[in-house]
């Protein structure tokens, strides 16, 4: 167990629909990332938030935003969906975010997301 | 980023070790190279990461070569529950925010 939760575990949902997929990061950790494992992209990272701000973006479609509370949990919303954002979607925390001095990731078990 | 090669497969018998390699001939001086595991669909699970010296911990041991462009993940006696897919990584960071770039990872099959 990492100590990352997030919920649902499953999410079945139509084409075209919106959705809502939560993070809660391990205690004492302020960064939170976001990543997407499909069938044929493989892991890739998505967003990633420091303390509520914005640190990076990565392979983020427009449709597709996130945020971090003050409590430091995060939700990834996800909209007008389409049948290939079937996928795993994975939220990971760390300490500070910044990389430093090999700061490790550590990842939350993950939303499955069927888009029927 | 730093790419990485890793074997697409490994097969490994139970109670053997495990010698994983990896090639990161571009990685930077200021990049550690990470290793992960995804046993089937769950979360990614750190194992160990390292910036030039050796690491040890109670998973695993990562070995770097002293140029830095090649490392190796030794699991000392592989079980069966070892079996997943492991990923060799070398972060990026800007000093402000850091990513992880997952390649296709090496699939390590234990066998009875």
């Amino acid at each position: 167990d990492s100590g990352v939760t997030q919920t649902p575990k499953h999410l079945i949902t139509a084409t075209g629909q919106r959705v809502t997929l939560r993070c809660s990061p391990r205690s004492g950790d302020l960064s939170v990332y976001w990543y997407q494992q499909s069938l044929d992209q493989g892991l890739q990272f998505l967003i990633q938030y420091y303390n509520g701000e914005e640190r990076a973006k990565g392979n983020i479609l427009e449709r597709f935003s996130a945020q971090q509370f003050p409590d430091l949990h995060s939700e990834l919303n996800l909209s007008s969906l389409e049948l290939g954002d079937s996928a795993l979607y994975f939220c990971a925390s760390s300490v500070e975010g910044s990389g430093g001095a090999g700061e490790t990731q550590y990842f939350g078990p993950g939303t499955r997301l069927l888009v029927l | 980023d730093a790419k990485t090669t890793q074997p697409t497969s490994m097969d490994c018998a139970e109670g053997r070790a495990a010698n994983l390699p990896c090639n990161h001939s571009t990685i930077s001086g200021n990049e550690y190279v990470y290793w992960y595991r995804q046993i089937h669909s769950q979360g990614p699970q750190y194992i160990i990461h390292g910036l030039k010296n050796n690491e040890t911990n109670e998973m695993a041991s990562l070995i770097i070569t002293e140029d830095r462009k090649s490392s190796t993940l030794i699991l000392p006696h592989a079980t069966l529950r070892d079996t997943a897919v492991y990923y060799c990584i070398v972060s990026s960071y800007t000093g402000t925010a850091s990513k992880l770039t997952f390649g296709t990872g090496t699939r390590l099959q234990v066998t009875l």
